[in-house]
């Protein structure tokens, strides 16, 4: 059974920093790449974040780019979005996704909560 | 940036009618196109890629249609479960993918 399951997120003020992870299992993790996706609350989804299956590529939506990196551990099985400089409208469930080869983004995580006040 | 735009906004239908969700995107993204249904505190499930393909486990009930810029998702005969948020997304060009704004399905 393909699962994906996040952790990290909490309560963090504004422009500290915070290193969420997605724990893969059920599938080959390294033959798959990966996404960040978040939904801010009663809001819509956002993609953050891609990553290639080897690593090699990465990917950032203008809102994060400079201030959080992706990246993933192959040996582990384990995703990672290290996120600095937070800000107020940071604030959201973050989702790891993978990547289907047919299209679409086919298994999520059950979402981390990131909360950014003072 | 692709634009993807979802209409309505909210669709009022009753157990048992049939319900009709549209989804324009800003330029062609020829059949790279998914569904997803959102129920509250849970994860987006993924219904349909390709435009039209179910994907694994979804009713047949839920069907998608469309190429290019304009899409359709059609649920034949609401079920009580089916009533959620829906989202479209694009992924013409890995990984510069987009969600339109989504489609809240109520009960009428």
């Amino acid at each position: 059974e393909v699962q994906l399951v996040e952790s990290g997120g909490g309560l963090v003020q504004p422009g500290g920093s915070l290193r969420l992870s997605c724990a893969a299992s059920g599938f080959t993790f390294s033959s798959y790449a990966m996404h960040w996706v978040r939904q801010a609350p009663g809001k819509g989804l956002e993609y953050v974040s891609a990553i290639s299956s080897n690593g090699g590529s990465t990917y950032y939506a203008n809102s994060v780019k400079g201030r959080f990196t992706i990246s993933r551990d192959n040996s582990k099985n384990t995703l990672y979005l290290q996120m600095g400089s937070l800000r107020a409208e940071d604030m959201a469930v973050y989702y790891c996704a993978r990547t289907s080869p047919t299209g679409g983004s086919d298994y999520w995580g059950q979402g981390t909560l990131v909360t950014v006040s003072s | 940036e692709i634009v993807m735009t979802q209409s309505p906004a909210t669709l009022s239908v009753s157990p048992g009618e049939r319900a009709t969700l549209s989804c324009r995107a800003s330029q062609s993204v020829s059949s790279n196109l998914a569904w997803y249904q959102q129920k509250p505190g849970q994860a987006p499930r993924l219904l349909i890629y390709g435009a039209s393909t179910r994907a694994t486990g979804i009713p047949a009930r839920f069907s998608g249609s469309g190429s290019g810029t304009e899409f359709t998702l059609t649920i034949s005969s609401l079920q009580s479960e089916d009533f959620a948020v829906y989202y479209c997304q694009q992924y013409n060009n890995w990984p510069l993918y987009t969600f339109g704004q989504g489609t809240k399905l109520e009960i009428k």
